[in-house]
């Protein structure tokens, strides 16, 4: 089965410094890998999704995350940090032998001081 | 407009008590999900319901009892509540059976066994 892991259970920054989130998943056949947001008290917004079209993702709010095969990767980044920036971050897998469920990470707490 | 939205928002009840969870997505997708997310905020994924018929039942106890009455509605029922069955509950959609596909989260049930 497919899995991911989310190094980092809490990351903090200051305004204006990267961002790095790292997940690493394990799968038997090619991925479709994804990360979402959770912001307090909300749902989960997606944030960039990997399709293998391209090894390096751009999706909303200036996030961007590059798929290593070889280091079995799909790292969150973004240059800059904003305080709007904190939330709940989430890697998933969506795993073809188990429908089209996702398969979450354990997430990651970004924290952003000013 | 709300794509996918769930009612109610918070939900509190005793022990024993029968409660249901209603999810209704304007999207016009296909496919449907509940995901439980616990208290360390970790996200499983309970059932997936593709035009009205069960995809994927999880390891859930069958207390819990997804209705789908037509394809923009997934309900949940959850028979004789336990206090271990306090939690986020999330509806989510997503256009077809495909992988690759985006998953549209609702904003959530929080549900308090006392």
């Amino acid at each position: 089965a497919q899995s991911v892991t989310q190094l980092g259970s809490h990351v903090s920054v200051s305004e204006g410094a990267l961002v790095l989130l790292r997940c690493n998943y394990s799968s038997s056949v090619p991925p479709y890998l994804f990360w979402y947001v959770q912001y307090p008290n909300q749902g989960l917004q997606l944030l960039l999704k990997y399709t293998s079209a391209a090894t390096l993702v751009k999706g909303i709010n200036g996030f961007e995350a590059e798929f290593k095969k070889s280091e079995t990767s799909f790292h969150l980044t973004k240059p800059s940090a904003h305080m709007s920036d904190a939330a709940e971050y989430f890697c998933a897998v969506s795993d073809p032998q188990a429908g089209t469920a996702l398969i979450f990470g354990k997430g990651t707490t970004l924290s952003v001081s000013s | 407009d709300t794509a996918v939205s769930q009612t109610p928002k918070y939900l509190v009840t005793q022990m024993g008590n029968d409660k249901s969870i209603k999810c209704e997505q304007n999207l016009g997708h296909d496919t449907m999900y509940w995901y439980k997310q616990d208290s360390k905020k970790f996200l499983k994924i309970m059932f997936s319901y593709n035009n009205k018929e069960l995809i994927i039942n999880e390891t859930v106890p069958n207390r819990f009892s997804p209705k789908s009455p037509d394809k923009a509605h997934l309900n949940l029922h959850i028979n004789s509540l336990e206090l271990g069955d306090s939690a986020v509950y999330f509806c989510a959609s997503s256009p077809g059976q495909g992988n690759y596909n985006e998953q549209f989260f609702g904003p959530g049930t929080r549900l308090t066994v006392l």
